[in-house]
């Protein structure tokens, strides 16, 4: 069965600086998907960026970028030059190409300082 | 744009009663899913279905039934419930191929007491 693991509970980062959520996974199916949501304290999922199994290069959306390290099945989430609404909850997933289901890792609250 | 609709957003229900969580999609998707969020727990997978007269249970399903009504409404049902179905619950579509994202539901925010 697949598995997500989010190891970071809760971060810090100073407004403007860079951060990193951790996120790892486990699958025998060689296609996959890898995604990462936002959830502010609203409650919304924000999708905000997906990488392939099959990707040659790592995503980026705006100042999102997935750190995709195939052999060591891990997904990072980097948000560059962070803003006081990047506050949320974050949320890596995974979906087997064989295995419908999406799954979900226990999530990160970033806490971004002024 | 509704996207994925859920309703009721706000439920409180006594120990014992049944109710019905409704979603419905306009995005023509063929795969449609229901979660339910914990405190600490991220996301857990309830019930999915893959397409249009499937469901599959996911990590979570003891206490809860779905039907597949057609290809727009996935419906959640709680024959009778429990205190431990405190959640906030979460409906959620995707095109069936495995390597899109899913869209989510508003939420469901219930409470059993």
């Amino acid at each position: 069965a697949q598995k997500i693991t989010q190891t970071q509970p809760g971060m810090f980062v100073q407004e403007k600086e860079a951060v990193t959520l951790d996120c790892t996974y486990d699958t025998s199916d060689p296609s996959y998907g890898l995604f990462w949501y936002k959830q502010p304290s609203s409650g919304e999922m924000i999708f905000l960026i997906y990488q392939g199994s099959y990707d040659q290069q790592n995503a980026t959306e705006g100042r999102y970028s997935l750190n995709f390290q195939k052999a060591r099945k891990s997904a990072n989430l980097v948000i560059s030059a962070s803003q006081l609404g990047d506050s949320a909850m974050y949320f890596c997933a995974m979906r087997e190409i064989n295995n419908n289901d999406m799954r979900f890792g226990a999530g990160t609250r970033l806490t971004v300082k002024p | 744009n509704a996207g994925v609709t859920q309703t009721p957003k706000f439920q409180v229900l006594k120990t014992g009663q049944s109710m019905t969580l409704q979603c419905a999609q306009d995005m023509n998707h063929n795969s449609m899913y229901w979660y339910r969020q914990d405190p600490g727990m991220g996301l857990r997978l309830i019930y999915y279905s893959a397409s249009e007269g499937t469901t599959d249970k996911g990590e979570v399903p003891n206490g809860y039934n779905v039907s597949r009504l057609n290809k727009r409404e996935f419906s959640l049902r709680l024959e009778s419930a429990a205190p431990s179905q405190t959640s906030v619950y979460f409906c959620a579509s995707s095109e069936w191929t495995g390597l899109l994202e899913a869209f989510f539901g508003q939420g469901t925010r219930l409470t059993v007491v």
